[in-house]
């Protein structure tokens, strides 16, 4: 059973450009959430994508979008890159049910601006 | 304004003793508390978690604590094996729109010396 699985794994962009990210959910996952983990902090919370819409945001500009496909598989699109987005991005899997709902990660992709 | 507190940055213990690991929280509408694990390089990795309902919750080696009234919850790990080196993440989870989200801590770092 695969796990979440992000691509790519490293990723050197300068500012100004466009990145695109993308995430795989674990087996029969429904749900995909996005996180920006800078160094020595913890994941902060960018939004959550289920049945192919943005269910809710965190405190993310709209240079941050995403789209969910059909297959429940993911993209993070950042716009105009600043070199404070470098960080390690992550994404999340989980089963939208009432009770334990537990993310499971994948390994993330770390995004260095230059 | 961080909802979910870790003030220990990193904890040293020797192997076979317990680790305790701690984390704190300001809102009362959060219902449901994970622990991960992280090693470098990899995402954080699911560890246990806790009902707000509940007040322990244990799973082998691996103890976590809530305590309510305290806002306080604790990860405890006994014995500790140099194995657990890594960066422990606690996350809190709340309910907008009747979407879930989660708030993670800033991680400590846990070294189990040999």
């Amino acid at each position: 059973d695969a796990g979440v699985t992000q691509s790519p794994t490293h990723l050197i962009k300068t500012r100004g450009q466009q990145v695109t990210l993308r995430c795989s959910p674990k087996s029969g996952h429904d749900t995909v959430s996005w996180y920006q983990q800078a160094l020595g902090q913890g994941p902060q919370f960018i939004f959550q994508y289920y049945e192919e819409e943005e269910r809710q945001r965190g405190n993310f500009p709209d240079r941050f979008s995403g789209h969910q496909f059909p297959n429940y598989s993911s993209e993070l699109n950042v716009n105009a890159l600043l070199l404070g987005d470098s960080a390690l991005y992550l994404c999340a899997s989980s089963l939208q049910r009432q009770g334990k709902e537990t993310q499971y990660f994948g390994p993330g992709t770390r995004l260095l601006v230059l | 304004d961080q909802q979910v507190k870790q003030n220990s940055p990193s904890l040293s213990v020797q192997e076979g003793r317990i680790s305790i690991l701690n984390c704190d929280y300001t809102n009362s509408m959060f219902d449901y508390f994970l622990w991960y694990k992280k090693y470098p390089a990899e995402g954080p990795t699911f560890l246990i978690s806790i009902s707000s309902i509940k007040d322990k919750n244990e799973d082998g080696r691996f103890t976590v604590f809530l305590n309510k009234s305290a806002k306080h919850l604790s990860l405890h790990i006994v014995p500790s094996q140099p194995g657990d080196s890594a960066v422990y993440f606690c996350a809190a989870r709340g309910i907008t729109s009747g979407t879930y989200k989660y708030i993670f801590g800033t991680g400590t770092r846990l070294k189990v010396l040999a």
